[in-house]
């Protein structure tokens, strides 16, 4: 069936660093890729998305390119915030009409000053 | 900017008690969805609601559970008997339209089953 995996967290970094969260996928069809943010105590918010292979998504920094050979959509942001301090989860959309979302198993990511 | 909203933020039931969890979607919405997240673990699909019924749902929406769209604006969870292991983050989602485009989530429904 579909499913996500990510990096395990938690990943630690200083201001100012370069980030990436791995993550891969498994998917019958072509899905649409994306990039959920939870920040603490708060919803889960889109970051960005792609929805098709080569696609780029980007937002607030971030980037996500959409590989179809490896199959992944790695986060990307070179130069991280103290306020980027959150738990990301990379997901994807369910080929079928439903479009019901898959989610990885999240990956916390804590920005020290 | 328009936004899904749910209700309560936060409930504590006992165990065995019905418990009903209440969203209102982003009005020009037409896909509704539930998601649970355990404490700790990865967000897990529910069920899916199109065209006033549900379209998919998952091994963990059980007979326990239901959804309702009652009067056009809410969309309503119910569990009949709650246990333990339902206690979980609820979230609420909508969509506008295809499988490619953004999902909205409500800030989220705590259940706490004591």
């Amino acid at each position: 069936g579909n499913s996500v995996t990510q990096m395990e967290g938690p990943v630690t970094l200083s201001e100012e660093a370069f980030l990436t969260i791995n993550c891969t996928y498994t998917a019958t069809g072509y899905p649409s890729l994306f990039w959920y943010v939870q920040y603490p105590g708060e919803g889960l918010q889109l970051l960005l998305k792609a929805t098709k292979a080569d696609d780029k998504g980007s937002n607030k920094g971030f980037e996500a390119t959409y590989r179809k050979e490896t199959t992944s959509f790695h986060l990307e942001k070179g130069s991280v915030q103290v306020s980027d301090s959150a738990v990301y989860f990379c997901a994807l959309s369910d080929p079928s009409n439903t479009g019901k979302l898959i989610f990885g198993q999240g990956t916390t990511l804590q920005v020290k000053p | 900017e328009p936004e899904v909203t749910q209700t309560p933020s936060h409930q504590v039931t006992q165990m065995g008690q019905e418990v009903i969890l209440r969203c209102v979607p982003i009005s020009n919405h037409l896909y509704f969805y539930w998601y649970r997240q355990i404490l700790g673990q990865k967000v897990e699909f529910l069920v899916s609601f199109y065209n006033n019924e549900i379209s998919e749902k998952s091994e963990i929406f059980d007979d326990q559970f239901s959804v309702e769209r009652p009067d056009g604006s809410n969309f309503t969870l119910k569990i009949r008997s709650t246990k333990l292991e339902d206690s979980a983050m609820y979230f609420c989602a909508s969509r506008e339209g295809g499988s490619n485009t953004e999902a909205f989530f409500g800030q989220g429904t705590r259940l706490t089953v004591v």
